[in-house]
């Protein structure tokens, strides 16, 4: 497609509950991030991709999240046993330039976990 | 880690009027970048700044890297209802250890236009 473009939109999620977040970046991006937003705050960096190599994930909050893109297109972002904290906007990002630079953002999934 | 104190927080504006906000840094930042998002969207890019001291412009959008590479600011020129967003300042640290790729964003300037 022409943008990145992330699935659900939206996703409510039962305290304990596994997620799982999708994302397809523009086509033959090579680089892929995910950002956190939570509500009055700019997007915190998660992780990072290069192709299928997963080359930080040193912004992830905890061992409950993780993430993946096996063939070096679409990434997954799982959170295990949701807790209320993990509620946010979780944001993609693809670029074309190896050291990151412009980003293009998804619109994101809005997560509440009750 | 490090941090951007993006100024100001909101902006109420009547049509037609310029804004200015900007944004600062206690450390150098290679790379400044200002996004524009809007409610239940994605940042979207509008300008992309990486040598000191360097302005560019993007329609009525001007931005600056400063020269200390320590701070940035965006001008927004006769500003229009559709300017209405939340504005951020990202950059890219220069000692990051190799993690060139990361941005750090700011907390956002709500801008309001009315009409």
């Amino acid at each position: 497609g022409a943008g990145v473009s992330q699935s659900p939109r939206y996703k409510v999620a039962k305290r304990g509950q596994d997620v799982a977040l999708r994302c397809d970046p523009i086509s033959g991006h090579v680089s892929l991030f995910w950002y956190q937003q939570a509500l009055g705050q700019g997007p915190e960096f998660l992780t990072y991709f290069q192709n299928e190599a997963q080359l930080d994930k040193s912004g992830l909050p905890s061992d409950r999240f993780f993430a993946e893109r096996p063939e070096g297109s679409v990434s997954t972002l799982k959170i295990q046993r949701t807790q209320q904290e993990d509620s946010a906007v979780y944001l993609c990002a693809s670029s074309s330039n190896r050291a990151g630079g412009k980003l293009f953002f998804g619109s994101g999934t809005q997560l509440s976990v009750l | 880690g490090q941090q951007l104190n993006q100024s100001p927080q909101s902006m109420f504006i009547q049509e037609g009027e310029d804004v200015s906000m900007n944004c600062t840094s206690s450390s150098i930042f290679n790379t400044w970048l200002w996004y524009k998002q809007d409610p239940g969207e994605g940042p979207v890019l509008l300008i992309a700044l990486y040598k000191a001291g360097e302005l560019t412009s993007n329609g009525r959008l001007t931005a600056q890297f400063g020269i200390t590479r320590k701070d940035s600011f965006l001008n927004i020129s006769a500003s229009i209802p559709s300017d209405v967003g939340i504005y951020f300042c990202a950059g890219q640290p220069m000692n990051s250890g190799g993690s060139n790729y990361k941005l750090t964003f700011g907390k956002g300037t709500l801008l309001t236009v009315n009409p």
